[in-house]
């Protein structure tokens, strides 16, 4: 069975950076057309793509939030690990990490159950 | 704004249909993805490239797509699919992937 488990900081203070590590089991970055993406929602609002990264390392960034965000794998440890700099109130959400499929667009198959990430000074 | 526009919400008494639309330019060119969310729960893949549906997803649950519209219709609702839908695809640009607004279904 497929898992993915999202972690790091709850609460983060205003122009810090935070940094999420998503923790994989039962697939591999290196199978074709794999990948992991972040998706961010913040309370009762919509899904929010961020950034994806491929076994290849192909990564991919909202193009909107580029210049705030840089993705990594690590496979070795099945690791995915997210950072987005000068962190904003607005920014609070709850934090998914997915396994990805395919690039036409790519699509979503197994979440994590996110973590809650509040920005507060 | 979204550039894939769906209702915010859509309601249905249990056993009829329910149809949540999707609309989008680029649409006519990229595959449309459907995500099922329950409360304080993560999202579901319900429907990818349109019209295929997962392994264990029930077979109540189809996506059709036309022009710039995708459409997943939920027949002979029940009570446990109350929930929101999302619609997910990508734009004709720089954006790789692109979530709707989300709809809420709720069933009466």
């Amino acid at each position: 069975q497929i898992t993915l488990k999202e972690s790091g900081p709850t609460l983060v203070k205003p122009t810090q950076t935070l940094t999420l590590t998503c923790t994989f089991s039962e697939f591999s970055l290196n199978s074709s057309g794999v990948g992991v993406g972040w998706i961010r929602q913040p309370p009762g609002k919509a899904l929010d793509w961020l950034a994806l990264i491929y076994g290849d390392d192909d990564k991919r960034y909202r193009p909107s939030l580029k210049t705030r965000l840089t993705i990594i794998k690590d496979t070795s440890k099945n690791q995915v690990v997210l950072t987005m700099t000068n962190m904003d109130p607005v920014d609070t959400a709850t934090y998914y990490c997915a396994r990805l499929r395919g690039a036409t667009p790519p699509y979503f198959d197994s979440w994590g159950l996110g973590t809650l990430v509040t920005v507060s000074s | 704004s979204y550039e894939l526009t769906q209702p915010p919400s859509v309601s249905v008494s249990p056993g009829q249909t329910a149809r949540i639309t999707c609309s989008g330019d680029s649409l006519t060119r990229q595959y449309a993805y459907w995500y099922q969310q329950k409360p304080g729960q993560a999202p579901v893949l319900v429907i990818y490239k349109d019209t295929e549906r997962p392994t264990g997803i029930p077979e109540r649950f189809s996506g059709s797509s036309s022009g710039t519209t995708v459409t997943l219709t939920i027949t002979a609702v029940q009570a446990e699919d109350e929930a929101d839908y999302h619609c997910q695809s990508a734009d004709n640009g720089e954006t790789y992937v692109l979530f709707g607004g989300g709809t809420k279904l709720t069933v009466l």
